[in-house]
């Protein structure tokens, strides 16, 4: 069956450090991998989209990248802020709509 | 924020009771999505549509319906509301339907069913 899975645990992290997190899929073959941000009682929000053909992709403080062979992504925030405290989801495309992932929160302590 | 309003933002109904959610949306996007999310699960797609009157089924369409009669909005209904459909329900829209478009949500309805 197809299954998305990211980090398991919430992720805590000193201000400055980097977060790192993964999105790990099995039985999907997607041709784009998108990242959102959700804020407690909000929708979430679009970061970034990486193709298939790119192996990665930088927005500000954001990395991520795309392992078609490891069927992983990996999601970086450089110099980590509180202000960066959300929970962060990962979508593939998969039958031209998104299946996305459970989420992983991430907490940024001053 | 996208022009997405959902409503209404919360609503506590009985088991067996109808119930509509409302998502409307100033952009004139094609494609309008309905999601519910729930801890452990993520989002999941309920229906789709694809322009005014085009709707397909998502991944959970069980027990829900929706429709479109304007490129603004679209209408999810539980005919019949049972204590599995509480959740948080998220509309989303997207200019293509194509994976690459990202999508823009609304705030969401909290629906809790007693």
């Amino acid at each position: 069956s197809q299954k998305i899975e990211q980090n398991s645990e919430a992720l805590n992290i000193q201000e400055g450090k980097t977060a790192t997190l993964t999105c790990n899929y099995t039985n999907y073959s997607p041709a784009y991998l998108q990242w959102y941000r959700q804020d407690p009682g909000r929708g979430p929000v679009f970061l970034l989209l990486i193709r298939e053909n790119e192996k990665e992709k930088r927005k500000e403080r954001l990395k991520v990248t795309f392992d078609t062979t490891l069927k992983q992504s990996l999601f970086h925030i450089t110099a980590s802020q509180p202000a960066d405290s959300a929970t962060y989801l990962c979508a593939l495309e998969a039958d031209y709509k998104l299946s996305f992932g459970a989420g992983t929160t991430v907490t940024v302590r001053a | 924020d996208a022009g997405i309003t959902q409503s209404p933002r919360h609503k506590v109904t009985e088991t067996g009771t109808p119930v509509t959610l409302r998502c409307h949306q100033t952009e004139n996007h094609r494609y309008m999505y309905w999601y519910r999310q729930d801890p452990g699960h993520g989002l999941r797609l309920i229906h789709y549509s694809y322009g005014v009157k085009d709707t397909d089924k998502g991944e959970v369409s069980d027990g829900y319906s929706v429709s479109r009669s304007k490129t603004e909005d679209f209408l999810l209904t539980l005919e019949s509301a049972t204590s599995s459909q509480t959740s948080v329900y998220f509309c989303a829209i997207s200019e293509s339907g194509q994976g690459i478009d990202e999508q823009y949500f609304g705030p969401g309805t909290r629906l809790t069913v007693t």
